[in-house]
């Protein structure tokens, strides 16, 4: 069964502060996706990563940043926090070449004061 | 702007009719659609998906209907039951072949059965 998981379900943190969102999947999947999810706009592309240290920007990757050292891990970073980053960030991965099969994690709902 | 369209916020069906979930594309580039289910504090989940080489995709209850000519495609579930009450993603993407590409997602439906 394939997991992916996230490193915390709820996060609080001050404006300005440095974020770290950790995504672990552990079906050795190459493809790796950061997207957020806000009311009335929908699940959003922030970032992906088709290999170890390769990165690609989505369709909203202002503020942040990605970090992919090992196959199984992919980090979103949110180098200063605003308050127009609070939201539900969701993680997913997908084998090169499936396209229907994408896991997500189970989200990160982060508050940004 | 927006490349795939959920224009229904939210639906509400009776249990045991047809839920018809409809979504929009503007990209002539995409070929390959999905729908995603999410329930509250979850991630979404893969229902089922359709190449554009195809008109129709069933898988037990959902079948998604693509009409390529008029960039729409329609979710149908049948007989639809109270753990269907979800919200449904519409995605799109390009099948590049590398398969890398990020999905596109619409805004969501929010589909309530009512008993």
């Amino acid at each position: 069964d394939v997991k992916v998981t996230q490193s915390s379900r709820y996060l609080v943190k001050r404006t300005g502060e440095k974020v770290f969102l950790e995504c672990v999947q552990d079906m050795d999947h190459e493809n790796m996706f950061w997207y957020r999810q806000d009311p009335g706009l929908g699940l959003r592309l922030i970032y992906f990563s088709y290999d170890v240290k390769m990165k690609e920007k989505g369709d909203i990757p202002e503020g942040y940043s990605v970090s992919r050292e090992k196959k199984e891990r992919f980090s979103l970073i949110l180098e200063s926090a605003s308050t127009n980053q609070t939201s539900m960030y969701l993680c997913a991965s997908r084998p090169r070449g499936q396209l229907q099969t994408q896991y997500f994690g189970p989200g990160t709902r982060l508050l940004v004061l | 702007d927006q490349q795939v369209k959920q224009n229904s916020p939210s639906l509400s069906v009776q249990e045991g009719r047809i839920s018809i979930l409809n979504c929009d594309y503007t990209n002539s580039m995409f070929d390959y659609f999905l729908w995603y289910k999410k329930y509250p504090a979850e991630g979404p989940t893969f229902l089922i998906s359709i190449s554009s080489i195809k008109d129709k995709n069933e898988d037990g209850r959902f079948t998604v209907f693509l009409n390529k000519s008029a960039k729409h495609l329609s979710l149908h579930i049948v007989p639809s039951q109270p753990g269907d009450s979800a919200v449904y993603f519409c995605a799109a993407t390009v099948d590049s072949g590398g398969g890398a590409d990020g999905l596109t997602f619409g805004k969501g439906t929010h589909l309530i059965i009512q008993p």
